[in-house]
């Protein structure tokens, strides 16, 4: 087993819909944990940084973390033929110099 | 510059070549990490720098790769005798956080290799 699972999909919605992500994870030491996105050929972009459990938000992105059940997500509200791209999680512990990252989820929003 | 840059972004290499791959963090980053991204897969750590002291290695999956940063600016990732598992995109991130070197990295967009 990983130590970070994540569905790969892919995942298509319709424009304006409302999409969900998911990560679950093993280690209960991991404490930063983090969304990226990536665009065919590109670099993965930071979207969304959360410590510790709780909820985030930026604009139409809400990050979740759920540590008691090793569970992340990352919602997009109002999703846009731009929000098509792989989006990863990715998380570390204190003192770890690397992240850990999912597979990757694959989102189409088609007009 | 603006952001992080990596040469070449496209490499074709015959099975057992050497190949150098080259990472321009963003200027006054501390911190760099290495990832292989396989195709349909999420990155994985190769090895971590803080200014040129190389404190992680964990990540690199033999003897034939090697990475160094000896100005605590540029850094090469080599892989000698090219295998064709070695075939993936090859990514760069650095980080300003000196005590939370995990987090808020930026990527580069990767050196694509190709091994023939």
């Amino acid at each position: 087993q990983k130590e970070v699972e994540q569905d790969p999909g892919p995942l298509s919605v319709p424009e304006g819909a409302i999409v969900s992500l998911n990560c679950t994870y093993s280690n209960s030491a991991f404490q930063y944990f983090m969304w990226y996105r990536q665009y065919s050929r590109k670099g993965p972009e930071l979207l969304m940084y959360t410590y510790s459990s709780g909820n985030k938000e930026d604009g139409r992105f809400t990050a979740q973390v759920d540590k008691s059940s090793k569970y992340i997500s990352l919602f997009i509200r109002d999703s846009q033929p731009s929000d098509s791209a792989t989006y990863l999680c990715a998380m570390t512990r204190q003192g770890q110099g690397n992240l850990i990252f999912g597979k990757g989820t694959k989102l189409s929003v088609k007009p | 510059g603006a952001g992080v840059s990596q040469s070449p972004r496209y490499k074709v290499a015959k099975r057992g070549q050497d190949v150098a791959l080259r990472c321009d963090p963003i200027s006054g980053h501390v911190s760099l990490f290495w990832y292989q991204q396989a195709l349909g897969q999420g990155p994985e750590f190769l090895t971590y720098f803080q200014n040129e002291a190389q404190l992680d290695k964990s990540g690199l999956p033999s003897d034939r790769f090697f990475a160094e940063r000896p100005e605590g600016s540029v850094s090469t990732l080599k892989i000698q005798r090219t295998q064709q598992e070695d075939s993936a995109v090859y990514l760069c991130a650095s980080s300003l956080a000196f005590d939370r070197p995990n987090t808020e990295a930026f990527f580069g967009q990767g050196t694509r290799l190709t091994v023939v």
